[in-house]
């Protein structure tokens, strides 16, 4: 099985502006989450997806935003960009059934983001 | 809220060198507990993980770690390390309840340098 893509895998983007990742889980993987790794504050938690609703979400302020199309593609979206959100965004799936907590969840390589 | 602390920041062995990486989470609840391995370059990969059971779980790569749920903490150990071990580690939890069933809570993680 192919692994979790996410694209683009760098990005520049300045300040103010917005940015769209996507994220292809694992084949029959209908759960997709993201977190965001910055050295300072190390691997965060965004939000999670399944069955395109928006199953869960951390701590994050209102520019961050995602969605989950049919075929369980995922996209986050950062609007209004801040220097603050230069960071590795990592997406990843899992299979979901009645015990979620216990399905592993597999990685992409993510998308640097820079924000100058 | 759930927290993870992982207590070194970054470690330095030579080869053959035995290893013990701390970490520690704060849940009074039933948790599921992980470790994560992000090589150079490369995805976040599952180590290891623990759901309930014998608390001395062993992982690929050699790789182990001891349960102690009174002292809340998820240690991981290598009798001894190769210059490939390194890389950076996380400790992860999440819980099986609750409106944030399945999320991976991570500690900050600790870097690892094998010296050949």
């Amino acid at each position: 099985k192919a692994g979790v893509t996410q694209t683009p895998r760098y990005l520049i983007k300045t300040r103010g502006q917005q940015v769209t990742l996507s994220c292809s889980p694992i084949s029959g993987h209908r759960s997709v989450s993201w977190y965001q790794q910055t050295p300072g504050q190390g691997l965060q938690f965004l939000f999670e997806y399944f069955s395109e609703t928006q199953r869960n979400k951390g701590n994050f302020p209102g520019r961050f935003s995602g969605r989950q199309f049919s075929n369980s593609r995922s996209e986050m979206n950062v609007s209004t960009l801040e220097l603050g959100d230069s960071a590795l965004y990592l997406c990843a799936s899992r299979s979901s059934g009645p015990r979620t907590a216990y399905n592993e969840q597999f990685f992409g390589p993510g998308t640097r983001l820079t924000v100058l | 809220a759930q927290s993870v602390s992982q207590h070194n920041h970054h470690v330095i062995l030579s080869e053959a060198a035995s290893l013990e990486l701390g970490c520690n989470y704060s849940y009074g609840g039933t948790v599921n507990l992980f470790w994560y391995v992000q090589y150079p370059g490369q995805h976040l990969q599952l180590l290891l993980k623990y759901f309930s059971g014998d608390p001395l779980v062993k992982g690929i790569k050699g790789f182990e770690a001891e349960f102690i749920k009174s002292k809340f903490s998820f240690n991981l150990r290598k009798p001894s390390v190769q210059w490939s071990d390194t890389a950076e580690y996380f400790c992860a939890v999440n819980t099986n309840y609750g409106g944030s069933q399945g999320n991976l809570i991570f500690g900050k993680g600790t870097k690892l340098s094998v010296k050949p």
